[in-house]
């Protein structure tokens, strides 16, 4: 089973552009996540969807920020518009249940210059 | 609010010996999960082991096993007859029975020694 697909998998652009992060999530899995990743504050969970819907969005640092589930096998989060401080490596995980593992994808580094 | 502690930011181990990795974590719950991932230069987060605070017994996977103290509020991480593929990041987590806001500790930089 294919695991969860991040793409693009790198995203240089310069500031003040929009840019838009997508993900599929393990089929079955009822739980999505977006997390972010810097050196300076390590791993940090942007907001999360149950069946869908956005459950707990108290991550997301902006209204800059924003992400959409439009069905059960893709998201995206969009940064409009970017900051050179957004800079980071942004993940997409999902779980079965609640409290079992998530599944992370392979990230998308994302550059803003 | 909830944090998890991996108060050793780099550790070092020789080929085929053993390592623990610390973790502490902050909770007044009683119902909660932890976890810990491995992220090697490739960026992936691979779930590496999970314990249920409910269980006493310690959970194992093949060479990895942990050490849960509840009352200590400590989850480390052994593992066993170090290969060169364990060289990676290793991220303690902690998530709460109540809610999917998993907190993750800083992480601790694996060297493995040939």
């Amino acid at each position: 089973d294919a695991g969860v697909i991040q793409s693009p998998r790198h995203e240089v652009t310069e500031m003040g552009q929009e840019v838009t992060l997508r993900c599929k999530p393990i089929s079955g899995h009822d739980y999505l996540f977006w997390y972010r990743q810097t050196m300076m504050r390590g791993l940090e969970l942007l907001i999360y969807f149950n069946n869908n819907v956005p459950i707990d969005d108290s991550g997301m640092p902006e209204d800059r920020f924003s992400a959409k589930m439009p069905n059960a096998s893709f998201s995206t989060l969009k940064i409009q518009p970017s900051e050179p401080r957004d800079s980071a490596v942004y993940f997409c995980a999902s779980s079965f249940l609640f409290g079992q593992p998530q599944h992370f994808g392979d990230g998308t580094r994302l550059s803003i210059l | 609010a909830q944090t998890v502690t991996q108060s050793q930011p780099e550790m070092s181990v020789q080929e085929a010996e053993t390592v623990t990795l610390s973790c502490t974590y902050d909770t007044s719950e009683s119902d909660y999960y932890l976890f810990w991932y491995k992220q090697p230069p490739s960026r992936q987060m691979i779930l590496v082991i999970r314990q249920e605070a409910y269980k006493q017994q310690n959970a194992t996977e093949n060479r990895f096993s942990v050490n849960f103290q509840k009352a200590a509020k400590s989850f480390s991480l052994k593992i066993s007859d170090s290969q060169l593929g364990d060289a990676a990041m290793y991220f303690c987590a902690y998530l709460p029975g109540g809610n999917n806001d998993m907190r993750f500790g800083a992480g601790t930089r694996l060297t493995v020694k040939p």
